[in-house]
C-alpha cells in the first residue's frame, strides 16, 4: 500500500491561466474523489469515479473544471481559466468497494492551488 | 438534507487532560461514520469509523468514539493527550461520498 499520490505538492498560477492536477489511487481501489478544502472549512465534495466511469458531480463543479480518469487508475483535475476563488487545497481520495476490504476513504496529501 | 456539524471551533487543552469532540450528523439512512485528522497542509488520516455493530469504536493514537442514534452523535473522545494530537479534526457521514463537518482545531498546551 503505498498510498494516494498527488501532483504537485504545490501550484502557483495566474488568474485566467489553467492548471492539471494528477492522483495516483491506491492500486486495488476502484473508485476515485476529488475534494476541495478552503481555509478553515471541512473537504468539499467535487466528483467521484468508479473505475473510469465519473458517477457524479457536485455542483460545485463548474464548467471550467473537468476531470477524468481514463484507464480506471489516475485522474486528473483541470481547470480552466481560473480565478482567484479556485485557490484552495485540492484532495484526491480512493476506496474499493469490495467488501473483502470495507474500505472507507483513503487521502492523499493534496495539492494547494494559488491563484493570483 | 444530509450533513455533519461540529460545535467547537477551536477547542484547547493541557497535556494529559482528557478530550472529547462534538459531532452530530443528519442522515437519511443508517450512517457510515468517520473521523479524520489533519495535520496543516497534510491530507487526511482516517482515525477510526463506525459501519454498524459496537457503538463504542476504538481507533488509531489512543482514540475512541461512541455512536449514539439517539442524540444522532458522534463524539470522538481521548483520556489522556497528547502534544502531537495537535491538529485538525473532521467528522464525516457516509457511506462513500463523504461529507465532511467544518473541523475542529485542537491547541496542546505543555
Amino acid at each position: 500500500d503505498t498510498g494516494v499520490s498527488q501532483n504537485p505538492r504545490h501550484k502557483i498560477t495566474k488568474r485566467g491561466q489553467n492548471v492539471t492536477f494528477r492522483c495516483d489511487p491506491i492500486s486495488e481501489h476502484n473508485r476515485l474523489y476529488w475534494y476541495r478544502q478552503t481555509l478553515g472549512q471541512g473537504p468539499e465534495f467535487l466528483t467521484y469515479f468508479q473505475n473510469e466511469a465519473q458517477l457524479e458531480k457536485s455542483r460545485l463543479l463548474s464548467d471550467r473544471f473537468s476531470a477524468e480518469r481514463p484507464k480506471g487508475s489516475f485522474s486528473t483535475l483541470e481547470i480552466q481559466r481560473t480565478e482567484q476563488g479556485d485557490s484552495a487545497m485540492y484532495l484526491c481520495a480512493s476506496s474499493s468497494t469490495d467488501r473483502a476490504y470495507n474500505s472507507p476513504l483513503h487521502f492523499g496529501n493534496g495539492t494547494r492551488l494559488t491563484v493570483t | 438534507a444530509q450533513s455533519v456539524t461540529q460545535p467547537d471551533i477551536h477547542i484547547t487543552v493541557s497535556e494529559g487532560a482528557s478530550l472529547e469532540l462534538r459531532c452530530n450528523y443528519s442522515y437519511g439512512a443508517t450512517p457510515y461514520l468517520f473521523w479524520y485528522v489533519q495535520s496543516p497542509g497534510q491530507g487526511l488520516q482516517l482515525l477510526l469509523k463506525y459501519f454498524s455493530g459496537d457503538t463504542l469504536v476504538q481507533g488509531i493514537k489512543g482514540f475512541e468514539a461512541e455512536f449514539k442514534r439517539s442524540q444522532s452523535s458522534f463524539n470522538l473522545r481521548k483520556p489522556s493527550v497528547h502534544w502531537s494530537d495537535a491538529a485538525e479534526y473532521f467528522c464525516a457521514v457516509g457511506p462513500d461520498k463523504l461529507i465532511f463537518g467544518t473541523g475542529t482545531r485542537l491547541q496542546v498546551f505543555p
